[in-house]
């Protein structure tokens, strides 16, 4: 079974900062890999996703991913961290399932702070 | 475009009360899925429609879960008998289709609070 394991539910980091938000992923066939965003009483919108072309994905608002399949790791990174950016983050697997469809396996999320 | 939209926004009732919760997919999506956050729990999969059909059910907790699609578009899930456990926001998504790696677009959710 696919699991994505999302490294500290919690991260501050100061304005201007590195983010590095962590997740490693568990699947028995190649992973397409999603990082999708939760602002407070929103629903999620997606940030970046990986379906096997390449290694380095960039998404939206200067935010990227690289897909390590050595690590099973998707690490979210931005070089410079807005106060803006201060939401919750979710990590999340898609296989297919026995009857053909999309089967998505989301982290429990972590909650990124920014610091002026 | 319009995105996906739910209703109610928020949702107090008591305990034993029955609830609806209704979800618009963005026009053309032809699957939907149902979602429940609690909290610190990420997100845990309840439901799935292509079309209107629901071909996976594995995810809803109890008998006291339900949901229907109509039309192909709108959806509704029904928690009866209410219980404080159910408490959690309740999210919709639809896609295009259900092919791997379709992206999933959300709506705002609906947070349930049981008393």
């Amino acid at each position: 079974a696919q699991s994505v394991t999302q490294l500290g539910s919690h991260v501050s980091v100061s304005e201007g900062a590195l983010v590095l938000l962590r997740c490693n992923y568990s699947s028995s066939v190649p992973p397409y890999l999603f990082w999708y965003v939760q602002y407070p009483n929103q629903g999620l919108q997606l940030l970046l996703k990986y379906t096997s072309a390449a290694t380095l994905v960039k998404g939206i608002n200067g935010f990227e991913a690289e897909f390590k399949k050595s690590e099973t790791s998707f690490h979210l990174t931005k070089p410079s961290a807005h106060m803006s950016d201060a939401a919750e983050y979710f990590c999340a697997v898609s296989d297919t399932n026995s009857g053909g469809y999309q089967k998505v396996t989301f982290g429990t999320g972590t909650k990124l702070q920014v610091i002026p | 475009g319009a995105g996906v939209s739910q209703s109610p926004s928020n949702k107090v009732t008591e305990k034993g009360k029955d609830v609806e919760l209704r979800c618009d997919p963005i026009s053309g999506h032809t699957a939907l899925y149902w979602y429940r956050q609690s909290l610190g729990q990420g997100l845990e999969f309840l439901i799935y429609f292509q079309g209107n059909s629901a071909p996976d059910k594995s995810g809803l907790p109890s008998d006291r879960f339900s949901a229907e699609r109509t039309g192909g578009s709108v959806s509704t899930l029904t928690i009866q008998r209410t219980q404080q456990e159910d408490s959690a926001v309740y999210l919709c998504a639809s896609s295009r289709a259900t092919i791997k790696g379709e992206t999933q677009y959300f709506g705002p959710g609906t947070r349930l609070l049981v008393l």
